[in-house]
């Protein structure tokens, strides 16, 4: 019964690998979220889906690709991994993209060698 | 450019008494403010928020300060519990978009 869960938990690959990120909310919301926390712990936004829309993308370099298939599914695809890249991933979901309450899955810690 | 910054890494405070987190902003836009809870291993939860047009919002134990001319916001806890021991985040909203502060880290003394 988790609202919104990611897989894997622990990712760990070799610089110049490809990788994806899945995430999947049960919840019946229209808008899925991922963020990263770097180092110093902050929490950025890298992008958002609104009824599989992209509404939001930071200044995230292109070798991030995020796929909405459907509204309950928001991938993370990375290419060409760097070692900036490590990094903890967080899906959240939301009702609407002006709702505050976002809730957020357990998160994808990933570790670039 | 950290638009929303916590000074404060750490807070340790007994049990039953008030826990007190304080955030400070620099973007005047913010519509909305946010605290999340984190516990390790899991994601952040919501916790409460504030719309910019208010000064207070209370919650049960947790109650939200905003002070605009300050660009100050504050969270009480009162009184605190052993299970209000996590990191709390900061947030704030504009166009959509939610900016974290790196977290405050409280820890509730028996």
């Amino acid at each position: 019964d988790t609202a919104v869960s990611q897989t894997p938990k622990y990712l760990v690959t070799q610089m110049g690998n490809d990788k994806s990120i899945k995430c999947e909310q049960n919840l019946g919301h229209d808008t899925m979220y991922w963020y990263k926390q770097d180092s110093k712990k902050f929490l950025k936004i890298m992008f958002s889906y609104n009824n599989k829309e992209l509404i939001i993308n930071e200044t995230v370099p292109n070798r991030f690709s995020p796929k909405s298939p459907d509204k309950a599914h928001l991938n993370l695809h990375i290419n060409s991994l760097e070692l900036g890249d490590s990094a903890v991933y967080f899906c959240a979901s939301s009702q609407g993209a002006d709702r505050d309450d976002q809730f957020f899955g357990p998160g994808t810690r990933l570790t670039v060698l | 450019d950290q638009q929303v910054k916590q000074n404060s890494p750490s807070l340790s405070v007994q049990e039953g008494r008030i826990s007190i987190l304080n955030c400070d902003y620099t973007n005047s836009m913010f519509d909305y403010f946010l605290w999340y809870k984190k516990y390790p291993a899991e994601g952040p939860t919501f916790l409460i928020s504030i719309s910019s047009i208010k000064d207070k919002n209370e919650d049960g134990r947790f109650t939200v300060f905003l002070n605009k001319s300050a660009k100050h916001l504050s969270l009480h806890i009162v009184p605190s519990q052993p299970g209000d021991s996590a990191v709390y985040f900061c947030a704030a909203r504009n166009d959509y978009k939610l900016s974290f502060g790196a977290g405050t880290t409280v820890t509730v003394r028996a």
